[in-house]
């Protein structure tokens, strides 16, 4: 079975700062990740997502994030961060063989400040 | 516009009653899930369903039931037998199950049971 770890549960950061939010996945087997965000009493929404190909995955709203097979890491990134990205952002994996389905990490708070 | 409608957004119950939450899509899609989010755990599978008439238990299923007999809708119903009731509940929808097929996500339904 596949799990994730989201190691930060809240991040603050300045407004226009950069900031990396961590993520790192065990799995037996090959997988794909994705990153979703939440705001305020929402449901989530996708950011951006790792299928295959390039490592760098280039999201919605200046967020990318890399994926590393060594270090079972898929770090979020944004190189300046604005007062709206203040959300919830929760890292995801499932097997991308057979069956399965989306195992979530707890999430991460990013808190900008102006 | 295509998307997901979870009714009510607030729901409040007495300790012993059944409740259910409402999940409808109109993005034509064949997978609908149920999760459930508690502050600092991420999000849960409680049950998912890959097409009509069938649907499987996730990783909390105790205390929940489901029903799948239209393609657009995917109810949840919370049994008296659910011990922590309370909880903010998401409902969400993918073209196809599994593998690389990304989540569309309700704005969900806050739960409290007292």
């Amino acid at each position: 079975a596949q799990s994730v770890t989201q190691l930060d549960s809240q991040v603050p950061v300045f407004e226009e700062a950069p900031v990396e939010l961590r993520c790192n996945y065990s799995s037996s087997v090959s997988v794909y990740l994705f990153w979703y965000v939440q705001y305020p009493n929402q449901g989530l929404q996708l950011l951006l997502k790792y299928l295959s190909g390039s490592t760098l995955v280039k999201g919605i709203n200046g967020f990318e994030a890399e994926f590393n097979k060594s270090q079972t890491s898929f770090h979020l990134r944004k190189p300046s961060v604005h007062i709206s990205d203040t959300a919830e952002y929760f890292c995801a994996v499932t097997l991308n063989s057979g069956y399965s389905t989306l195992t979530f990490g707890k999430g991460t708070m990013l808190l900008v400040s102006p | 516009d295509g998307g997901i409608t979870q009714s009510p957004k607030y729901l409040f119950r007495k300790e012993g009653q059944n409740v259910t939450l409402s999940c409808e899509q109109n993005l034509n899609h064949d997978a609908m899930y149920w999760y459930r989010q508690d502050p600092g755990q991420g999000l849960r599978l409680i049950y998912y369903s890959q097409i009509v008439n069938d649907f499987q238990k996730g990783d909390i299923a105790e205390g929940y039931s489901v029903s799948r007999e239209k393609k657009e809708s995917f109810p949840l119903t919370v049994t008296s037998a659910q011990k922590n009731p309370t909880a903010f509940y998401l409902c969400a929808s993918s073209a196809e199950q599994g593998y690389n097929s990304p989540l569309h996500f309700g704005n969900g339904t806050r739960l409290t049971v007292t």
